[in-house]
């Protein structure tokens, strides 16, 4: 059966560091992944989209990497802020289907 | 740009009553909108996926007659949960999307809680 992974419900990282959040997903050959933040008690926000046929995408201080072969995308955030601290999920896209990873929630210490 | 509107934000009613939330697309004209239910930190469980002007398509297991969705127009759809039990407690999310392959615009979501 299809699968999507988030690499850990929770991650605590330090102000300043670079957070790494992995999504991992079996059974699945997704023609594009996005990244959407998730704030308490809001909708999820659209931060990045990668397509199948792209290594990485950047905005500002967010990275997206994809390998199609390793079946798992990982997203970057450098110089994180207490400001970063939220439930990110990852969304994989192929033939009008879409599904979405539980997602792993970031805190950020000052 | 790309706004979603979601109303209302929090509904708390009786059992045997039926709630009706309502997605709006403020600023674009959305072909697909979905609804998705999410239970506390978990992911979010798509319902069904509505296209303006023909029925919703219901995930499997998602009972159609309990949650009626209308897609009148390409800027606003609507979930009805008909007859609310406890059970039918959870927060729900709609999302519009401005063509295939787009990204999703969620609303703000609607915690629903039935006494």
């Amino acid at each position: 059966s299809q699968k999507i992974e988030q690499n850990s419900e929770a991650l605590n990282i330090q102000e300043g560091k670079t957070a790494t959040l992995t999504c991992n997903y079996t059974n699945y050959s997704p023609a594009y992944l996005q990244w959407y933040r998730q704030d308490p008690g809001r909708g999820p926000v659209f931060l990045l989209l990668i397509r199948e046929n792209e290594k990485e995408k950047r905005k500002e201080r967010l990275k997206v990497t994809f390998d199609t072969t390793l079946k798992q995308s990982l997203f970057h955030i450098t110089a994180s802020q207490p400001a970063d601290s939220a439930t990110y999920l990852c969304a994989l896209f192929n033939n009008n289907d879409m599904r979405f990873g539980a997602g792993t929630r970031l805190t950020v210490k000052p | 740009g790309a706004v979603v509107s979601q109303h209302p934000s929090r509904v708390i009613c009786k059992s045997g009553t039926s709630v009706k939330i309502e997605c709006r697309s403020l600023d674009f004209q959305a072909t697909t909108m979905f609804w998705y239910r999410q239970f506390p930190k978990k992911s979010l469980m798509l319902m069904a996926t509505s296209n303006e002007g023909s029925k919703a398509t219901y995930e499997q297991g998602v009972e159609k007659d309990k949650f009626l969705i209308n897609h009148a127009s390409l800027t606003l759809s609507t979930l009805t949960v008909t007859s609310a039990h406890p059970e039918d407690s959870s927060f729900y999310i709609c999302s519009a999307i401005q063509g295939r392959s787009q990204p999703q615009h969620f609303g703000d979501g609607t915690r629903l809680s039935i006494l």
